[in-house]
């Protein structure tokens, strides 16, 4: 079965020090890979994606993410946040097996201190 | 506009009610996704239209949840018989295509069942 493993409910940081929100998934088949942030009270908004290509994907507001096919992670990096990042962050897969479900991550929620 | 629009923003309705929720695809999208966001869990897939046909049924809860998109564009999602788990945010997403195009999301519509 397909599925996408968020491991951090909760990630918290310094204003200014490098990120990171993980994410690994578990397909078969070649994975179409996202991330999407949901600020409060707004809906969800794409950040970048993987489709194949170069493993390092840069995205929007300075995020970028790598796929390592070996572990099978999508990790989410920036590398000095903003209290403006704090926000829930969904890692989300997509695979052409026979439909174009979409599964997503339970989401982390990142806390960045002033 | 130009991004995606639900209705109602919020729908408060009794137990045993029927409701319709409704989406407004970004123009010329032909693909729409249908998820449900519980509150505190990440997104649950629940339909994806290709045009105006479904392919993809196995994400809806129950068979008193039903969808329908008409003409290539506007969605409705039916849920008959409320419960009280029926609460949740849903959210409608569109895509230019399917495959490794990015969703676009709606703000969603807050459903709460009494």
């Amino acid at each position: 079965a397909q599925s996408v493993a968020q491991p951090e409910d909760q990630v918290n940081v310094a204003e200014g020090n490098p990120l990171t929100v993980k994410c690994t998934y578990s397909v078969s088949g070649n994975p179409y890979l996202f991330w999407y942030v949901q600020y409060p009270n707004r809906g969800l908004q794409f950040l970048l994606k993987y489709i194949t290509g170069d493993n390092l994907v840069k995205g929007s507001y300075g995020f970028e993410a790598e796929f390592n096919k070996s572990q099978t992670s999508f990790h989410l990096k920036k590398p000095s946040a903003l209290v403006s990042d704090s926000a829930l962050y969904f890692c989300a897969v997509r695979v052409n097996t026979g439909g174009f479900k979409t599964i997503f991550g339970a989401g982390t929620r990142l806390f960045v201190k002033a | 506009g130009a991004g995606v629009s639900q209705s109602p923003s919020n729908k408060v309705t009794e137990k045993g009610k029927d409701v319709e929720l409704r989406c407004d695809p970004i123009s010329g999208h032909t693909a729409l996704y249908w998820y449900r966001q519980s509150l505190g869990q990440g997104l649950e897939f629940l339909i994806y239209f290709q045009g105006n046909s479904a392919p993809d049924k196995s994400g809806l809860p129950s068979d008193r949840f039903s969808a329908e998109r008409t003409g290539g564009s506007v969605s409705t999602l039916t849920i008959q018989r409320t419960q009280q788990e029926d609460s949740a945010v849903y959210l409608c997403a569109s895509s230019l295509g399917l495959g490794s195009e990015t969703q676009y999301f709606g703000p969603g519509t807050r459903l709460l069942v009494l």
